[in-house]
C-alpha cells in the first residue's frame, strides 16, 4: 500500500490567491483527517470525516477554510483567498474505523504540504 | 480549558542511553492518550494508544504509561538510537457523547548523538 498520498509536497503562492491542497486516503480506510502544524502552535485538527461526510469542523480557523470530499478516495482542503499567517504544514490522515467511536484506532498521515504564502 | 503539557522541550542523549518524556493533561473525559513520532519533514507515525483501564504499553523499545489518577504519561525510549531523533508528540482524546476532541502537546524534540 502507498499510504497517504498528498499533493503538492510544497506550494508557495502570493496573499489573496487561492490554494488547494489534494488528499488521496488508503484504500478502505472510513475516515479522514486534516491537520495544520505550525511552530507556534503545534498539531491542530481542522477537519474529519466519515464516510465522506465531514463531521467536526469545529478545527477550521475561518470561511477562508473549506473542505471536501466527494468520494471515498479524494480530498480536498482550500483556502480562499489565502493570507501569510496560513503557512502551515497541513497533514491529512486517515483510518480504518470511524470516529470517535473507535477513537482508538490508528490514524495514517501523510508527507504533509508545506504551504507558504508571500 | 483542556490542555497537554509535555516536557522537556528539548532533549539530547548519548546513543544507547535511555530516557524518559513526559506528559501531563487536563482533559476530560478522558478518552485515550497516544504518542507519535514525527521525523523531520515527514508525517507522524503513532507508537502507542491507551485507553483508561491501560497503564502500560510497549512497542518495541518504547513504552508509555499511563496515570489516570494523575492524569500524567511517559514515554520511556530504552538503548536509544540515532534513528530515535525525532520530535514525540502527545495527544489526549475526550470522548463526548458523539464528539471527540483532541488536544495535541507541543511535543519533546529528542536528539541522540554518537
Amino acid at each position: 500500500d502507498a499510504g497517504v498520498i498528498q499533493s503538492p509536497r510544497h506550494e508557495v503562492t502570493e496573499m489573496g490567491q487561492e490554494v488547494t491542497l489534494r488528499c488521496k486516503p488508503i484504500s478502505g480506510h472510513n475516515s479522514l483527517f486534516w491537520y495544520r502544524q505550525t511552530m507556534m502552535r503545534g498539531l491542530e485538527l481542522l477537519i474529519y470525516f466519515n464516510n465522506n461526510v465531514p463531521i467536526d469542523d469545529s478545527g477550521m480557523p475561518e470561511d477562508r477554510f473549506s473542505a471536501k470530499m466527494p468520494n471515498a478516495s479524494f480530498s480536498t482542503l482550500k483556502i480562499q483567498p489565502s493570507e501569510p499567517r496560513d503557512s502551515a504544514v497541513y497533514f491529512c490522515a486517515s483510518s480504518f474505523k470511524t470516529w470517535p467511536g473507535a477513537s482508538t484506532d490508528t490514524q495514517y498521515f501523510g508527507p504533509g504540504t508545506r504551504l507558504t504564502v508571500l | 480549558k483542556n490542555q497537554v503539557e509535555q516536557s522537556p522541550q528539548s532533549l539530547i542523549i548519548l546513543e544507547g542511553k535511555n530516557c524518559t518524556l513526559q506528559c501531563n493533561y487536563t482533559v476530560s473525559p478522558f478518552s485515550n492518550l497516544r504518542w507519535y513520532k514525527q521525523d523531520t519533514g515527514r508525517g507522524p507515525v503513532s507508537l502507542t494508544i491507551m485507553t483508561f483501564s491501560e497503564n502500560t504499553k510497549s512497542n518495541g523499545r518504547y513504552t508509555a504509561t499511563l496515570d489516570a489518577d494523575t492524569k500524567q504519561s511517559s514515554l520511556h525510549i530504552t538503548a536509544s538510537q540515532l534513528s530515535d531523533s525525532a520530535s514525540y508528540i502527545c495527544v489526549v482524546s475526550a470522548l463526548t457523547g458523539t464528539a471527540s476532541k483532541l488536544t495535541f502537546g507541543t511535543g519533546t524534540r529528542l536528539q541522540v548523538t554518537l
